[in-house]
């Protein structure tokens, strides 16, 4: 079954560094997303994009961040200038379909760790 | 306010007994879907079930099926048949077709599966 694949699993970072977390979403969805899940806590809507552009964003997705799709399958954030805060579990999902959105479920990846020091 | 619910930070069950997991939601859009997503120990989040808002009939998928209120804006999900391996965290999320379309997801309810 096909799959979202997120790389690194676990990525570690000095604070004030950039950091750049990367995505390969299912090759036929249109759809795609940033979530991020802080320990213990609920998981939390970043960032969606559609047709190489952001269609949504969150309060938390503010200029620090940024998303790109620099091919046609690698799917990335940025996080500029990373702080202890943005330690959390950062998740790609992807999902088919623009159109009745609301039965798309939407496919998550196994999420990269990221542990600012 | 809280746009999806769930009461229960964590639930007990036996091995091979049934277990209902609560999710209550709150939306004035009339269309929207609701979904359940499984996080086992190890992170990652696995889609389950889902139901639309205008759908007549309470999903199902294996051993998972969903206990859809409209009226009562809740969205229960059953496990029946309970495994060790269901132990983990399940998290109820929404959708709407209007407005954010992203998914709202709940605090999660850690079940754990006693053999």
């Amino acid at each position: 079954e096909p799959e979202v694949t997120q790389t690194p699993s676990h990525q570690v970072t000095q604070m004030g560094q950039e950091v750049i977390l990367r995505c390969v979403p299912i090759s036929n969805h249109l759809y795609f997303y940033w979530y991020r899940q802080i320990l213990g806590q609920k998981v939390e809507f970043l960032v969606s994009f559609y047709n190489n552009e952001i269609s949504e964003k969150s309060e938390i997705f503010d200029d620090q961040f940024s998303v790109e799709r620099p091919d046609g399958s690698n799917f990335t954030l940025k996080i500029r200038s990373t702080k202890l805060e943005d330690s959390a579990m950062y998740f790609c999902a992807s999902s088919e379909s623009v159109f009745r959105a609301s039965n798309q479920p939407q496919h998550f990846g196994d999420g990269t760790r990221l542990s600012i020091l | 306010a809280q746009k999806i619910t769930q009461t229960q930070p964590g639930m007990f069950v036996q091995e091979k007994e049934a277990v209902t997991l609560d999710c209550t939601y709150d939306t004035s859009d009339p269309s929207y879907g609701l979904f359940w997503y499984k996080q086992p120990s190890s992170g990652e989040m696995i889609f389950l079930i889902y139901q639309g808002s205008y759908d007549q009939q309470n999903a199902t998928e294996g051993r998972y099926s969903l206990n859809f209120q409209k009226a009562r804006k809740s969205a229960n999900l059953v496990i029946s048949a309970s495994q060790l391996g269901d132990s983990a965290m399940y998290f109820c999320a929404m959708r709407e077709d209007t407005g954010r379309r992203a998914l709202t997801f709940g605090s999660g309810t850690r079940l754990q599966v006693q053999p």
